[in-house]
């Protein structure tokens, strides 16, 4: 069974407006949440994680993401989307110690 | 500054060859994954060292055979691959099993 799921493979938004990608899991017990963001040719770099405590969680690069347990949800945001935000991100879990990450979801931003 | 790194950064080889991947870890960490990332496919974990102990090793084909000589090195030995194995391949570490895992960034081994 799947741990974590992106439902949207591929968005774009334009320049300055809101973003919000999505993430659930399954996963009983309270989980390790993470965001990641992949360039294109580069390793995965951490944008924010949630262990505990409180629900809305500051990353870097101006990110944001909330835990909802009540919808097994973990959805990132941004405000302002820059150009240089055109990413792959992913969501990942830690489950029997170890990371199982989404499938990922495309940004393009439109200048 | 990632503190993983990985070399070679691009590879091209014959199914017949041998080759060696390296990553390097100047984060103290405890343990170590490779992982394999195809394009439109999750990102697969490979191999977790954890104390230079191999603890999981996900049905991964025998023509992958890891190495870890000790807590900030680890190998990724290849031969007789498969066009199939064309993919990038990631190094991460993390201080312990659990916690965030930091990532170098990957080699990109084109298999011909």
């Amino acid at each position: 069974a799947q741990s974590v799921t992106q439902p949207d493979i591929h968005i774009t938004v334009s320049e300055g407006a809101s973003l919000e990608l999505r993430c659930n899991y399954s996963y009983g017990a309270t989980p390790y949440l993470f965001w990641y963001v992949q360039s294109p040719g580069q390793g995965l770099q951490l944008l924010l994680k949630y262990f505990s405590g409180d629900t809305l969680v500051q990353g870097i690069k101006g990110f944001e993401a909330e835990f909802k347990r009540s919808q097994s949800s973990f959805n990132l945001r941004k405000p302002s989307v820059h150009w240089s935000d055109a990413a792959e991100y992913f969501c990942a879990v830690v489950e029997l110690n170890d990371m199982r990450f989404g499938a990922g979801t495309r940004l393009t931003v439109k200048p | 500054e990632t503190g993983v790194t990985q070399t070679p950064r691009h590879l091209v080889m014959g199914m017949t060859n041998k080759k060696s991947l390296k990553c390097e870890q100047h984060l103290g960490h405890n343990a170590m994954y490779w992982y394999k990332q195809s394009a439109k496919k999750p990102l697969e974990l490979m191999f977790v060292y954890s104390l230079e102990e191999r603890v999981e090793n996900n049905s991964v084909p025998s023509r992958f055979s890891p190495e870890c000589p000790n807590s900030s090195h680890l190998f990724l030995h290849l031969h007789t691959l498969q066009p199939e194995d064309s993919a990038l391949y990631l190094c991460a570490s993390t201080v312990s099993r659990g916690n965030e895992q930091f990532f170098g960034p990957g080699t990109r081994l084109t298999v011909l």
